[in-house]
Parts: C-alpha cells; structure tokens; sequence
C-alpha cells in the first residue's frame, strides 16, 4: 500500500446499529495514526493518536485499534447515533512533518 | 482558551487576484500546518511551521503559493494570480510539538476560497 485508503467510502446504518471502519497505510516509516471526525461545516476534530503497534483507544462509544506490521487501523462506533454522523478522516504521520490523509468514510446514522 | 482562527471565513474573488488567508494558532503551540480540500479530494498537506526551523513547503501546489508565520504566531498563506483550481477550504491547524511525537493536532473552522 502506497497511500492511505479508507473503506468504506460511506456508510448508511440505523441508529443503535455498531459499524467499524477501515484505514490502511504503508507499514514502513510509521510514526503515528491520527483518527479525526468531521461534521459539516466544523473544523476536524482529533478522536485518537496512536503510536504503538497493538494500540487500542476509546472514547466514550467509539474505539481504535492499531497494527503498523500490516498497515492497518479500525475504528469502531458501538450503537451509532444521529449525532455520530460525520465524515472520519484518518491520516498516517510517516516523518517529522509528512502526514498523508485518507479521503474519508462519509457515515450517516439515520433515527 | 481559545482555539485556532482563521479569517476570512469566505472569500470569493476572481481568477487572476491575490488573496490573503490568515490563521492564528493556539497559543504556546510550535507547530502550524496549512491544508487545503477541493471538491471530492482528501485533504492536502500544504506547508509546515516548527519553531524558528525552516518551514516544511513540500506540499506547496506552485510557485503561486507562499506561506509565512511570524514567531510562534500568526501565519498567512498567500495566493497570488488565483485560478479556479484554487478553489476549495483552506484549513490550518497547530499542535504543540512535532505530530510525529505523537503530538495532537487543532484544526480551525477553515477558510472557504471561491475563485470565479
């Protein structure tokens, strides 16, 4: 993997529906992996840095894993509400100032 | 404690001008990024601002792009001669520290350019 791919791009499920995403990156040249949300018309706000291979973060209903062997990053909403609906950016920092963002996973959670 | 701002919010100007976008970080962060998204594209790294170091501007699109940051202050991005390429938000954010420290990075609310 070259570059960092999101998947899916978008996602329409029920509220109290659990979904998870998926971001993979380079496994070479890993700094960190950052997860971000971004409502419209809101600036992107951070959900999670993570450094460490094995790393696993939460935060409230939403949690992260992390495996910088394979390249691979999911991010896990338990029992979605409406108000989760944004688009989750992650980006992978593979130099002092080099961080490369995926294009998104558009979710929507419908009452 | 405040956040980042920018200004303008928006702006629409037409191909050909310069225009001027400003950011004011966090206060006591050392690290300022500039990033851009058009239109169906992920968001693009621009230019990187640490301390008194000699910026980052690998992801500056052409010549017609420059950035400056005074101190551990303000910084604006200029666009000189906009083209309708040009358009899309302009989003900066700072953190305190490099991000490959694993430090958090605080975006703010953008800078929407419309370049007819």
């Amino acid at each position: 993997i070259l570059n960092v791919e999101q998947s899916p791009q978008s996602l329409h499920v029920q509220e109290g529906d659990s979904t998870n995403f998926t971001c993979s990156f380079p496994s070479s040249n890993f700094y960190a992996l950052h997860w971000y949300r971004w409502e419209t018309a809101k600036s992107p706000e951070a959900l999670f840095v993570m450094t460490l291979n094995g790393d696993e973060k939460k935060k409230g209903r939403i949690s992260a894993t992390l495996n910088t062997k394979e390249g691979y990053s999911y991010l896990y909403i338990k029992g979605s509400q409406p108000e989760d609906s944004a688009t989750y950016l992650c980006a992978h920092i593979s130099g002092y100032s080099t961080l490369t963002f995926g294009k998104g996973t558009m979710l929507l959670v419908s009452p | 404690g405040a956040g980042v701002s920018q200004s303008p919010s928006n702006k629409v100007t037409e191909k050909g001008k310069d225009v001027e976008l400003r950011c004011d970080p966090i206060s006591g962060h050392t690290a300022l990024y500039w990033y851009r998204q058009r239109l169906g594209q992920g968001l693009e790294f621009l230019i990187y601002f640490q301390g008194n170091s000699a910026p980052d501007k690998s992801g500056l699109p052409s010549d017609r792009f420059s950035a400056e940051r005074t101190g551990e202050s303000v910084s604006t991005l200029t666009i000189q001669r906009t083209q309708q390429e040009d358009s899309a938000v302009y989003l900066c954010a700072s953190s305190f520290g490099g991000l490959a420290g694993g430090a958090e990075q605080f975006f703010g609310p953008g800078t929407r350019l419309t370049v007819l």
